[in-house]
């Protein structure tokens, strides 16, 4: 799998500012990309997604970028605030041509926002 | 409107035990998905369902795990004489076609420890 243990890359930024958090994926067939945030003790909340025939999409005070030439995805959070704080998951959905949309989670980035 | 429910959130069991975990998806959600989460890793996929039919079972560790959704809405899964290696947080999610992407709904989870 994609898991790194117990030790999760942490992110740590002052109120206000913008965070940017990374995400690496792993299959070049994958169309379909989310972003979820997961609070201690809750299951993981849907941010934001995009489909691979977009190189970005805005939301709310969010913003994803997706380049598929080196396959990377990154999560940008404007004016980041103390409710912030969590772990970051991208997932991407592999495109087999099968029924399943099932989701391949990332390593998970643990945002940390100081007031 | 109500979200995926998930119980029990807790359940501590005994090695050798069995467990039953039990999710209600969204109404009218279509798909149904479990997932395993170890602790400071991501989600990893176990088993779908589209309506009453199990279609994918691929990322169930053993045969002592076994997923049901006989009506097509509520789902169980059943992990069968209880090993510590199984502690970990069991997601649901669920999700409603649309254009062949779905965005999956995730519920709290139940935390399992085997011990």
């Amino acid at each position: 799998g994609e898991s790194v243990g117990l030790h999760l890359p942490t992110l740590s930024v002052q109120e206000g500012d913008n965070s940017i958090i990374n995400c690496a994926y792993s299959n070049s067939a994958s169309d379909y990309f989310i972003w979820y945030k997961q609070e201690s003790g809750k299951g993981p909340q849907f941010i934001i997604d995009i489909r691979s025939n977009m190189d970005k999409r805005q939301g709310q005070r969010v913003t994803v970028l997706l380049n598929k030439t080196v396959k990377h995805l990154s999560l940008q959070i404007a004016a980041t605030q103390p409710g912030d704080s969590a772990v970051y998951f991208c997932a991407e959905t592999p495109n087999y041509g099968g029924a399943t949309n099932k989701l391949i989670f990332g390593t998970g980035t643990l945002l940390a926002v100081q007031p | 409107g109500a979200g995926v429910s998930q119980s029990p959130r807790y359940k501590v069991a005994k090695r050798g035990q069995d467990v039953a975990l039990r999710c209600d998806p969204i109404s009218g959600h279509v798909s149904l998905f479990w997932y395993q989460q170890a602790l400071g890793q991501g989600p990893e996929f176990l088993t779908y369902f589209q309506n009453e039919a199990q279609l994918d079972k691929s990322g169930l560790p053993s045969d002592r795990f076994f997923a049901e959704r006989p009506e097509g809405s509520v789902s169980t899964l059943k992990i069968q004489r209880t090993q510590q290696e199984d502690s970990a947080v069991y997601l649901c999610a669920s999700s409603l076609p649309d254009r062949g992407q779905e965005t999956q709904y995730f519920g709290p989870g139940t935390r399992l420890l085997v011990l």
